[in-house]
């Protein structure tokens, strides 16, 4: 497989339940972002991880706790959301070269979440 | 702060003609990256057209070019030849080194009809 790939496409899940998000990359890249798309409104960046280390978290809920357990893979983990948590969740990832701002970001295709 | 603005939520277009998507950015940084990004209802954002603060000339890429004023700070997305698989969401979006992280706009709608 090539891209960056996320499991599932689609999502319903209670308030009570857990549920994590999947996202994979075979790019070689050194960098992976969570970024939540509601409608009508910009794509809003969650969560930066480089070289497997957090280091961004744009004041996200607790609710929603991310995971990089190395520098391919990318989780989401979710526990009791809330309706207006249902969105768009997108994966990218990134590698940084050189002096240009091009870092060739590269999205999955999305998991939209329904939360019943 | 980044921030991107994106002021025509839809647009219409006949097959086979040139459309403008408009965009403009605001940033204090003297160096930065512009992006166009192409979102079918598949969901998938797509990469068309990359332009950096200092490139002198606009970017260029098939279908797709970057008309860049940088003293207006505007970088407009220019598609001749509007085919029906242009449909879709675009978004304009800007990466500096002070925020090191992509920020997007809201989005135009195109509806490319024959």
């Amino acid at each position: 497989e090539t891209g960056v790939t996320q499991t599932p496409r689609h999502l319903v899940m209670g308030m009570t339940n857990k549920k994590s998000l999947k996202c994979e990359q075979h790019l070689g890249h050194n960098a992976m972002y969570w970024y939540k798309q509601s409608a009508k409104k910009p794509l809003e960046l969650m969560f930066v991880y480089s070289l497997e280390e957090r280091v961004e978290n744009n004041s996200v809920p607790s609710r929603f706790s991310p995971e990089c357990p190395n520098s391919s893979h990318l989780f989401l983990h979710l526990h009791t959301l809330q309706p207006e948590d249902s969105a768009l969740y997108l994966c990218a990832s990134s590698q940084k070269t050189g002096s240009s701002f091009n870092y060739g970001y590269t999205f999955g295709s999305g998991t939209r979440l329904t939360v019943v | 702060a980044q921030k991107i603005t994106q002021t025509q939520p839809g647009m219409f277009v006949q097959e086979k003609e040139a459309v403008t998507l408009d965009c403009t950015y605001d940033t204090s940084d003297q160096s930065y990256g512009l992006f166009w990004y192409k979102q079918p209802s598949s969901g998938e954002m797509i990469f068309l057209i990359y332009q950096g603060s200092y490139d002198e000339q606009n970017a260029t890429e098939g279908r797709y070019s970057l008309n860049f004023q940088k003293a207006r700070k505007s970088a407009n997305l220019v598609i001749s030849a509007s085919q029906l698989g242009d449909s879709a969401m675009y978004f304009c979006a800007l990466h500096t080194g002070t925020a090191s992280k992509l920020t997007f706009g809201t989005g135009t709608r195109l509806q490319v009809t024959l």
